[in-house]
């Protein structure tokens, strides 16, 4: 079955502090997608980044980076030097592209989200 | 960013009530979809509209009722909730129902007393 665990449920960090969000995920699909959403406190989640599974490429856009390893099923989110307003809740999400595995085929599977807070 | 609206932005009502949420997508997008996010819950996916046409009910009550008249448009019925309902209702529009990313509205925040 299809499964997205984020275990760190809340992440507080003093501003200018990296911070890593980390997203587990299961999947017996060989083609899928990964991707990451921010929630600010107005409630809108806005999309982050869009991964396949057959790019293994790390991801650098800005201060955000992303490391994606498929040896150990995980799709981690880096915040370099963090700031006051990338405090929010931040979602990994699965999509998987075949209905073969009993999943809905591009639906996204969200884990429960991390709550990062960034104090000045 | 208003590619994604959605009216209201804050909705109370009683258990007898009926009322519609409504969203509305500027993309040109063919695919749309409700959400239901609750507090300590995952997202949970609803409906799913891909060109007007509903391809996806993850088993939502039939107090909850959608409509797509069109793939710029769409609305959530609701009749006789419950408590448990009270929730943030998500609507979000992609280009199509293949893994594309998808774009969030901002929500209503639904209280049902």
């Amino acid at each position: 079955a299809q499964k997205v665990t984020q275990a760190q449920t809340e992440i507080s960090v003093v501003e200018k502090e990296d911070v890593t969000l980390d997203c587990v995920y299961e999947t017996r699909d060989t083609t899928y997608y990964l991707f990451w959403y921010k929630q600010p406190p107005s409630g809108e989640l806005v999309f982050l980044i869009r991964r396949n599974s057959f790019d293994e490429q790390n991801e650098i856009s800005g201060r955000y980076s992303w490391n994606f390893q498929k040896s150990t099923s995980s799709f981690n989110f880096t915040i370099t030097a963090s700031q006051v307003v990338d405090s929010a809740v931040y979602f990994c999400a699965l999509s998987e592209a075949s209905m073969n595995y009993g999943g809905s085929q591009g639906n996204l599977i969200f884990g429960k989200g991390t709550k990062l807070s960034v104090k000045p | 960013e208003t590619g994604v609206t959605q009216t209201p932005r804050h909705l109370v009502m009683g258990m007898t009530n009926k009322k519609s949420l409504k969203c509305e997508q500027h993309l040109g997008h063919n695919a749309m979809y409700w959400y239901k996010q609750s507090a300590k819950k995952p997202l949970e996916l609803m409906f799913v509209y891909n060109f007007k046409e509903q391809t996806e009910n993850n088993s939502v009550p039939s107090r909850f009722s959608p409509e797509c008249p069109n793939s710029s448009h769409l609305f959530l019925h609701l009749h006789t909730l419950q408590p448990e309902d009270s929730a943030l209702y998500l609507c979000a529009s992609s280009q199509g129902q293949a893994p594309y990313e998808q774009y969030f509205g901002p929500g209503t925040r639904l209280t049902v007393t």
